[in-house]
């Protein structure tokens, strides 16, 4: 599968616990996109690497929520001390070069904490 | 701020008929529009998009329409079948460079055999 790829796929944790999400990008893509996604909502922009530079975080990012792509393939996003607002569909997505190019998305991780 | 609105949240419709879902941006200055299709469970599919240069793009029984100057753009679906049942997102460019989107909140699409 050369497609955007997210583990795992879904997550149950209890309040107060660290979790993290891995996102394995489209190969050389070298933009990588995160997104929160709530039932009967779009997605919602979290933040946004170009190769291991992290350009841009949103103000939903807050300080408990830490992004990284040390070698500018991979990323990681970790939440700690996880609420139960925090249960969410986060979405991983690529692209490649120009800022008009297409965004493909992973399948996501299921995050639910009790 | 930056903001997509999407309409309608819910459409039923007759396998055969038209389905059309419409969306207004917020900023002048996006200029991609992309349309998402989510099926239950599954990740987000790029159907079809549009950039701002042009008002009207078609593939298939898919069309998508962008009117600039009142910043709403729209989704065509002609000739609907079951499995076009899902729910559709449509995004635009946010003000930053960085090529985030923002999407709208979602049309689930019911196509009634």
């Amino acid at each position: 599968d050369t497609g955007v790829s997210q583990n795992p796929r879904h997550k149950i944790t209890k309040r107060g616990q660290n979790v993290t999400f891995r996102c394995d990008p489209i190969s050389e893509h070298n933009r990588l996109y995160w997104y929160r996604q709530t039932l009967g909502q779009g997605p919602e922009f979290l933040t946004y690497f170009q190769n291991e530079a992290q350009l841009e975080k949103s103000r939903l990012l807050s300080d408990r929520f830490s992004a990284e792509r040390p070698k500018g393939s991979f990323s990681t996003l970790e939440i700690q001390r996880t609420e139960q607002g925090d249960s969410a569909m986060y979405l991983c997505a690529s692209s490649q070069g120009a800022r008009a190019n297409i965004q493909y998305f992973g399948a996501g991780t299921r995050l639910s904490v009790l | 701020g930056e903001n997509v609105e999407q309409h309608p949240s819910t459409l039923s419709v007759q396998e055969g008929d038209s389905a059309v879902i419409k969306c207004t941006y917020s900023d002048s200055a996006s200029n991609y529009f992309p349309w998402y299709k989510q099926e239950l469970g599954k990740r987000p599919q790029l159907i079809i998009d549009i950039r701002s240069n042009v008002g009207e793009k078609k593939d298939q029984r898919i069309a998508v329409t962008l009117n600039k100057t009142a910043k709403h753009f729209s989704l065509h679906i002609t000739e609907t079948q079951p499995e076009d049942s899902a729910v559709y997102f449509c995004a635009a460019f946010g003000s930053s460079n960085t090529g985030k989107l923002i999407f709208g909140q979602g049309t689930t699409l019911q196509v009634k055999p």
